[in-house]
C-alpha cells in the first residue's frame, strides 16, 4: 500500500486480556519499529526489525509484551494479561533501513484502552 | 530512554509570528536529527531533518539550526500559520539504530 497501515484503529479491551496489534509497512521497507505514545507523552521505543536480523527488543517495558514480524513485512504486537498503565496510542513505522538518513513513515496508531 | 531533552513543552503563537523549538542531546555519535510534526489522530510525519556536517537546513517556512559544540539543534518556524499547530517531536539517530524522541512540544498558533 501506498503507507503504513495499521489495525484495528481503536481496541478497548478488559484488564487481564490479550491483545494483538497489527502493522503492515510500506511495501520494500526494511526495517518495521513500534513506538507508544500515552497521553501526552512522548514517543516511546519499543522494538525494531531490521532485514533478517534480531530484533532490538530493548524498549519493550515488560515481558507481558512481544512483537514478531512474518516474512518481513506484517508485524503483530502482543500484549498479554493487559494492564490499565497499558492504555495509549501504539504507532507503528517503517523505513527502507540500513541506517541514518531514512525517514520514518508512521502510520496512524491503534488507541488501547484497558478498562 | 531520555536522551533528548526537548522544550519547551507547549508554545503559543500569534499567526506570523517565529515559533522556535528546541532540543539537547548527549550521544555524541548521532549523525541523524530529524523533526517531525503530528496533527491530532494521525502518526508523526517526518518534517525536515539535518546532518551534523552542516550548521543549518532551510525547507521553505522551516529551518533548522544545528550547534555541534553545545550538542543542541533547534526548529524555526517563520511566518507561523494555524495550520502548523500540532505536536512536534526531535529526534536522534544513531547509524544503523533506531530513532529516540523529545518529550514533544505542543504549538498553537492564535488567529
Amino acid at each position: 500500500g501506498a503507507g503504513v497501515s495499521q489495525s484495528p484503529s481503536n481496541k478497548v479491551t478488559e484488564k487481564g486480556k490479550d491483545v494483538e496489534l497489527r502493522c503492515d509497512p510500506i511495501s520494500g521497507h526494511t526495517a518495521l519499529y513500534w513506538y507508544r505514545q500515552s497521553l501526552g507523552q512522548g514517543l516511546e521505543f519499543l522494538i525494531y526489525f531490521q532485514g533478517n536480523s534480531a530484533p532490538d527488543k530493548s524498549g519493550l517495558p515488560s515481558d507481558r509484551f512481544s512483537a514478531e514480524r512474518t516474512g518481513g513485512s506484517v508485524s503483530t504486537l502482543t500484549i498479554q494479561r493487559t494492564q490499565q498503565e497499558d492504555s495509549a496510542v501504539y504507532l507503528c513505522a517503517s523505513s527502507l533501513g540500513g541506517g541514518s538518513g531514512d525517514g520514518y513513515t508512521f502510520g496512524s496508531g491503534t488507541r488501547l484502552t484497558v478498562v | 530512554q531520555q536522551q533528548v531533552k526537548q522544550s519547551p513543552q507547549s508554545l503559543i503563537v500569534q499567526k506570523g509570528g517565529i515559533s522556535i523549538i528546541n532540543c539537547a542531546y548527549e550521544n555524541t555519535a548521532f549523525d541523524y536529527f530529524p523533526w517531525y510534526q503530528q496533527f491530532p489522530g494521525k502518526g508523526p510525519a517526518l518534517l525536515i531533518a539535518i546532518r551534523p556536517d552542516v550548521s543549518e537546513k532551510k525547507e521553505g517556512r522551516f529551518t533548522i539550526s544545528f550547534n555541534k559544540s553545545a550538542k543542541q539543534f533547534s526548529l524555526h518556524i517563520m511566518d507561523s500559520q494555524p495550520g502548523d499547530s500540532a505536536t512536534y517531536f526531535c529526534g536522534n539517530m544513531e547509524y544503523g539504530n533506531k530513532l529516540v524522541f523529545g518529550a514533544g512540544t505542543i504549538l498553537r498558533v492564535k488567529s
